[in-house]
């Protein structure tokens, strides 16, 4: 079946230009994260999505940075303003539920500012 | 919070040789620790998991070791083939204030098998 899929797949932006990226997890699957992996670093979580359950917005780095997940499906990370310290890879997954289920990752979205 | 070291952070091996990555985890709460291995240009994908109740996990080439008391875990890889080649994340997740299963990640283990 189809997985998470994100986008774009590539992002160049101008500092101080706002950006968004969307999400579309796997159908059925309940929680959904996303994550920030800059060049060669690990993943740093940023947000995370449980059903109808306030999301867990502790990883977020600043408050430049926000994510709606709208109608327990897509989500969408929005950057204001962006740095060139925000250039990094967007990772985002998803999850059968929440909890320690195996979290299924789309493919990125890199972003570059320039 | 808890805390994930990973080494070595490269590996380079010959094709058929074993590798082993490991991982220290800081928090003696945490019991659930799994391994991902993302490939160029792709997302981390699970390839084996490992719960606090069982010190070892196989699944064909790779296995997972889990040493509670030390507060260590380790990624073994017999045979490797090209196809190995990737970066390898560790993880933990459970601690004593995780809520929901937050997996803290190591920094990751970039794996290059030679023919």
């Amino acid at each position: 079946g189809a997985g998470v899929s994100q986008s774009p797949s590539n992002k160049v932006t101008e500092k101080g230009k706002d950006v968004e990226l969307r999400c579309d997890p796997i159908s059925g699957h309940t929680a959904l994260y996303w994550y920030r992996q800059s060049l060669g670093q690990g993943l740093e979580f940023l947000i995370y999505f449980q059903g109808n359950s306030a999301p867990d917005k502790s990883g977020l780095p600043s408050d430049r940075f926000s994510a709606e997940r709208t109608g327990g499906s897509v989500s969408t990370l929005t950057i204001q303003r962006t740095q060139q310290e925000d250039s990094a890879v967007y990772l985002c997954a998803s999850s059968l539920a929440g909890g320690q289920y195996e979290q299924y990752f789309g493919p990125g979205t890199r972003l570059t500012v320039t | 919070g808890e805390n994930v070291e990973q080494h070595p952070s490269t590996l380079s091996v010959q094709e058929g040789d074993s590798a082993v990555i490991k991982c220290t985890y800081s928090d003696s709460a945490s019991n659930y620790f799994p391994w991902y291995k993302q490939e160029l240009g792709k997302g981390p994908q699970l390839i084996i998991d490992i719960r606090s109740n069982v010190g070892e996990k196989k699944d064909q080439r790779i296995a997972v070791t889990l040493n509670k008391t030390a507060k260590h875990f380790s990624l073994h890889i017999t045979e490797t083939q090209p196809e190995d080649s990737a970066v390898y994340f560790c993880a933990a997740s459970g601690g004593e204030t995780d809520s929901w299963g937050k997996l803290q990640f190591g920094a990751g283990t970039q794996v290059v098998v030679t023919p």
